[in-house]
């Protein structure tokens, strides 16, 4: 994978999970998230770096430094439990993908 | 709203080809591309391509250049992918998913699960 991302992060209900994703395109293209919960389909939970889509909550959050972009839920919920994955294109439009982040939560 | 909808589950032999389809709804059909991604079981996601229901144009990841093959039928707002010389390693959930200024996937299908078994 050109974007390299944890496996696992585990987080307590009410802390703070971050998610880093590094990658050298992302200092010049915008990084993606997304959501993915057991047997469904991704859902994008920020944009641009750090644009969050209508109807996903406030605690989630982003941002962009360099080569690496980080997916910050504050306030974990266990609903949050998921896979995440971030996204960006590289110089020749290719879509790439993160390996994927497992968050748990404890 | 904006609605993608797949068709369902497929199982194929080694050899075999197989054609999902993806009809959306809820949005200007000509105006957005379409991406196709698929994930193995307890896998990531792997992008396929990519193709403009406008013009046609493909752009195929490399790993799939030579057997996939991805169309539109503005009809009926609908796009296909199509995947040749099956092989059990095929075996995976294929997404479409819009794509938003040709930098991000939203929404996504529900996927189709295709099992590759003799």
């Amino acid at each position: 994978y050109e974007l390299t991302q944890p496996p696992s992060v585990s987080v307590s209900p009410g802390q703070t999970a971050r998610i880093s994703c590094s990658g050298d395109v992302l200092s010049k293209k915008y990084g993606f998230w997304y959501q993915q919960k057991p047997g469904q389909a991704p859902v994008l939970v920020i944009y641009k770096d750090s644009e969050r889509p209508s109807g996903i909550p406030e605690r989630f959050s982003g941002s962009s430094s360099g080569t690496i972009v980080t997916l910050t839920i504050s306030g974990v919920q266990a609903e949050d439990e998921a896979d995440y994955y971030c996204q960006s294109t590289d110089s020749s439009g290719s879509v790439l993908f993160g390996g994927g982040t497992k968050v748990t939560v404890l | 709203q904006v609605q993608l909808v797949q068709s369902g589950a497929e199982v194929k032999k080694p050899g075999a080809s197989v054609k999902v389809s993806c009809k959306t709804s809820g949005y200007t059909f000509l105006s957005y591309g379409l991406n196709w991604v698929r994930q193995a079981p307890g896998q990531g996601l792997e992008w396929m391509g990519w193709v403009s229901p406008y013009n046609g144009h493909t752009y195929y990841a490399q790993n799939f250049q030579n057997r996939v093959t991805m169309t539109t039928d503005a009809s009926t707002s609908t796009a296909y992918m199509e995947l040749r010389s099956l092989t059990s390693d095929d075996t995976a959930v294929y997404y479409c998913a819009r794509d938003v200024s040709k930098d991000w996937l939203d929404p996504w299908g529900q996927g189709t699960l295709v099992t590759v078994t003799s």
